[in-house]
């Protein structure tokens, strides 16, 4: 099994439906991350949580909310879905300071 | 977070060593270089990081040149499967804002050939 599973892998919306992404790991790792990666733009961070209490905004987090459910799970939601939505989303986990993080499969999220 | 230049592009022969540059001359002290790889579409992939002595894990090789302001990635023995897009980056271990924020550049795309 992968260390951080993603679901669903794909995904087509219809514009202002509410859709949540889920990300579970076993790394045992505090701290997680939510990125969308866009063609030419690389990856922006759009939330990260240091622990089950702790919730941060990152650079892109307007039209986006999180849940931290438990140490392992930490799910991406758009409350109403639009077009410049649509790109590839990755959770990642990191144990500590350092900046090696183990990236889920993406999820590739299509809104029209 | 330091600025990286790598080519855009390199080959390398399936059984040869693949050696990727970059530069980050403007690198700070408390900057560690860090190397990742995206295979098409698949979530980006941690090889190795350091910050001034060389680095040997599993993966690859990572030499970083005495002043800091270039290092090189080595893929000792490459394979197909090493076909990816590497991204070379300067990140600090700090707080505060930069928690998470990873900036990858263009990177080089690596293609592995027969």
């Amino acid at each position: 099994d992968a260390d951080v599973t993603q679901t669903p892998r794909n995904r087509i919306t219809k514009t202002g439906k509410r859709i949540m992404l889920e990300c579970s790991q076993t790394k045992g790792h505090d701290r997680m991350y939510w990125y969308r990666q866009d063609p030419g733009l690389g990856l922006r961070l759009i939330y990260y949580s240091f622990d089950v209490k702790d919730i941060n905004k990152g650079e892109i987090s307007d039209g986006y909310s999180v849940s931290r459910q438990a140490q392992a799970k930490f799910s991406l939601s758009l409350e109403s879905a639009i077009p410049n939505q649509t790109a590839l989303y990755f959770c990642a986990t990191s144990e500590d300071t350092e900046r090696d993080y183990t990236f889920g499969s993406g999820t590739r999220l299509t809104v029209v | 977070d330091a600025k990286t230049t790598q080519p855009p592009s390199m080959d390398c022969a399936e059984g040869r060593a693949a050696n990727l540059p970059c530069n980050h001359s403007t690198i700070s002290g408390n900057e560690y270089v860090y190397w990742y790889r995206q295979i098409h579409s698949q979530g980006p992939q941690y090889i190795i990081h350091g910050l001034k002595n060389n680095e040997t894990n599993e993966m690859a090789s990572l030499i970083i040149t005495e002043d800091r302001k270039s290092s090189t990635l080595i893929l000792p023995h490459a394979t197909l499967r090493d076909t990816a897009v590497y991204y070379c980056i300067a990140l600090t271990h700090a707080g505060g804002t930069s928690y998470g924020k990873l900036t990858f550049g263009q990177g080089t795309i690596l293609t592995v050939h027969p």
